[in-house]
């Protein structure tokens, strides 16, 4: 495909389940960040993937969030033991090597937790 | 302490009308600045990079501007349209490479009004 991928675009779950969020990235792109966007609110960031290696894990809000990436493909972003604190949209951007490259984001997926 | 400040947090214009959206930001090292535009329910999607020695840069009808000197951008929307109601995000990268700090501003929601 031609941009990011998300997927689920919506999720609903139940307080406490678990929830896994998956982001394929463009082709090539060495770089993956994760976000965070409550409702209204601007992008929070979680952490970020050279490679598939995490760098930057300092977003990570508590140890119920994780993220792993396979090779230089897709992420997958695993919340354990729901909170309602954890609904908004979460987003994945990748982009390729340079810091002159923009950042290319899914449209997220939209995470109810009830 | 890196800092994206944008304002007005919101706006609301008349269709065909102009209006100027301001960042400013406190990062240190500078590398480039973008404005991102995001409509509701979609990811962010770049509109222009600034660098330090870029003073304006045009696109379509969206015009940013640069003052490095005392870290300021503007964006400028002339003729605003319909389509042009989103959320305006200023984000400042941090060195040059894509392991870089990217900060985000909170962003400023523009409504255009027919």
């Amino acid at each position: 495909g031609a941009g990011v991928s998300q997927s689920p675009s919506n999720k609903v779950t139940e307080k406490g389940k678990d929830v896994e969020l998956r982001c394929d990235p463009i082709s090539g792109h060495t770089a993956l960040y994760w976000y965070r966007q409550r409702l209204g609110q601007g992008l929070e960031f979680l952490i970020y993937f050279q490679g598939n290696s995490a760098p930057d894990k300092s977003g990570l809000p508590s140890d119920r969030f994780s993220a792993e990436r396979t090779g230089e493909s897709v992420s997958t972003l695993t919340i354990q033991r729901t909170q309602q604190e954890d609904s908004a949209v979460y987003l994945c951007a990748s982009s390729s090597m340079t810091g002159r490259s923009p950042l290319h984001f899914g449209n997220g997926t939209r995470l109810t937790v009830t | 302490k890196n800092q994206v400040e944008q304002s007005p947090q919101s706006l609301i214009i008349l269709e065909g009308k102009n209006c100027t959206l301001q960042c400013n930001y406190t990062v240190s090292p500078f590398s480039n600045l973008r404005w991102y535009k995001q409509d509701t329910g979609r990811g962010p999607v770049s509109l222009t990079i600034m660098t330090f020695s870029e003073n304006t840069k045009s696109n379509g009808r969206y015009t940013a501007t640069l003052d490095a000197d005392t870290k300021q951008s503007s964006l400028h929307i002339t003729a605003s349209q319909l389509s042009d109601s989103a959320s305006y995000i200023c984000v400042v990268r941090s060195g040059y490479s894509s392991a870089s700090k990217i900060i985000f501003g909170s962003g400023t929601r523009l409504s255009i009004r027919p």
